[in-house]
């Protein structure tokens, strides 16, 4: 498997564009993450999906932030407007649904800098 | 509020020795508990987990749980050059049975002298 693929690997905009970051997730995986990480706060979780459905948003910032799964196989996040604090690195994650661990695998990530 | 603390370093280790990597954690509800080994510029990767009290070893690598006092260690013995990296400390509170989001601490940054 090619494990979960993020693109773009880098981004860079102005103040007040609108962003999208794209994410594959392994296939046959139920569990799709979204996280960011900046040297103030490390990796934290943005927003997670089950079987496409989102489970958990309370980590997604401010409205400016949007995510989505239309399928199982593609999910994005979406800012808009974006600004200078929202560059960071953003991963997206998958796994499988288990009875009690769950192993999250992390795609290369997305470097965004919004100037 | 889920908190995990980690000392940032840098832990200095010289090689060949054993690093020890510790982390505490807030919420007792916390079942299921990951290192991840984050190479500067890299995604994070899974070095092993762990959910019950006690060790649990794989190659050179040993976590360690203790439930009552809120503490994961991570143990890592014959220390290499290549292991010079942050390491994460992850948490998680299993709703149901399904997975849940990690809550991670700010990371470890290990460097082994050669």
């Amino acid at each position: 498997d090619a494990g979960v693929i993020q693109s773009p690997r880098h981004e860079v905009t102005e103040m007040g564009q609108e962003v999208t970051l794209r994410c594959k997730p392994i296939s046959g995986h139920d569990y799709l993450f979204w996280y960011r990480q900046t040297m103030m706060r490390g990796l934290e979780l943005l927003i997670y999906f089950n079987n496409n459905v989102p489970i958990d948003d309370s980590g997604m910032p401010e409205d400016r932030f949007s995510a989505k799964m239309p399928n199982a196989s593609f999910s994005t996040l979406k800012i808009q407007p974006s600004e200078p604090r929202d560059s960071a690195v953003y991963f997206c994650a998958s796994s499988l649904e288990t009875a009690f661990t769950d192993t999250q695998y992390f795609g290369p990530g997305t470097r965004l800098t919004v100037l | 509020q889920k908190e995990v603390e980690q000392n940032s370093g840098p832990l200095s280790v010289p090689e060949g020795a054993i690093a020890s990597l510790n982390c505490t954690y807030s919420d007792r509800g916390s079942q299921s508990f990951f290192w991840y080994r984050q190479y500067s510029g890299k995604s994070p990767e899974l070095i092993m987990f762990i959910y019950s009290n006690g060790d649990k070893e794989d190659g050179r690598f040993t976590a360690q749980l203790n439930k009552a006092s809120q503490y994961v260690s991570l143990l890592i013995r014959d220390s290499q050059p290549s292991d010079s990296a942050t390491y994460l400390c992850a948490v998680n509170q299993i709703s149901g049975g399904g997975a849940d989001g990690l809550t991670f601490g700010k990371g470890t940054h290990l460097i082994i002298q050669p």
